[in-house]
């Protein structure tokens, strides 16, 4: 089947720009989380979703980061006046379970964003 | 004590011998031990997980070795081939859903 597939797969933006990010779990899965990789880097922590709840968004850089998941299945990161050090590869992943159930998180390709 | 010290940073085995990545942790919460697998463009993959409550796992040809008084743990990939060449990332989890990765070590096999 489909995995977690992720749009768009780069991302160029002049600095002071928004930008939204898509990201398409696998179907049926419960759990949500998104991640932020620098270059060279393991990824952080930026937000997690229970279907459409966000449960922890205590990863999230600033302000100018907001997650949702409305319907409880595709998800946009949008990052608003993007700034140089939101270049990074933006990975999504998605589990079947929630809580402590969630235990193998399946990766998407990432979108590297990458601010001017 | 959030965070999760890897090393090392890079490696070089020759085809056929064994790899070793290590791990050590501080938050005595962690309650799952992940291992990913991530190539160039890629998203991570899941490896081998262990819970604390075993000191040994394996699967295949990579095995993870858990210390819970020494809070540290370490992945041996035994008969290391070409195309175990990527970066791999140690993670601990605590809370239930919350990971966090160490800095990744990047393996080449050479042939």
């Amino acid at each position: 089947g489909a995995g977690v597939s992720q749009s768009p797969r780069y991302k160029v933006a002049k600095r002071g720009q928004d930008v939204a990010l898509r990201c398409d779990p696998i179907s049926g899965h419960v759990s949500l989380f998104w991640y932020q990789q620098a270059l060279g880097q393991g990824p952080e922590f930026l937000t997690y979703f229970q279907n459409e709840a966000q449960l922890d968004k205590s990863g999230l850089p600033s302000d100018r980061f907001f997650a949702e998941r409305p319907e409880g299945s595709v998800s946009t990161l949008k990052i608003q006046r993007t700034q140089q050090e939101d270049s990074a590869v933006y990975l999504c992943a998605s589990s079947l379970m929630a809580g402590w159930n969630s235990e193998t998180q399946y990766f998407g390709p990432g979108t590297r964003l990458l601010v001017l | 004590q959030q965070q999760v010290k890897q090393s090392p940073q890079s490696l070089i085995v020759q085809k056929g011998g064994i790899s070793i990545i290590n791990c050590a942790y501080e938050n005595t919460a962690f309650d799952y031990f992940p291992w990913y697998q991530q190539f160039p463009g890629k998203g991570p993959a899941l490896l081998i997980a262990i819970r604390p409550d075993v000191s040994e796992k394996k699967e295949g040809r990579f095995t993870i070795s858990f210390n819970k008084s020494a809070k540290q743990f370490s992945l041996h990939i035994m008969d290391s081939q070409p195309g175990d060449s990527a970066t791999y990332f140690c993670a601990a989890r605590s809370g239930g859903f919350k990971t966090i990765f160490g800095a990744g070590t990047r393996l080449f096999v050479k042939a």
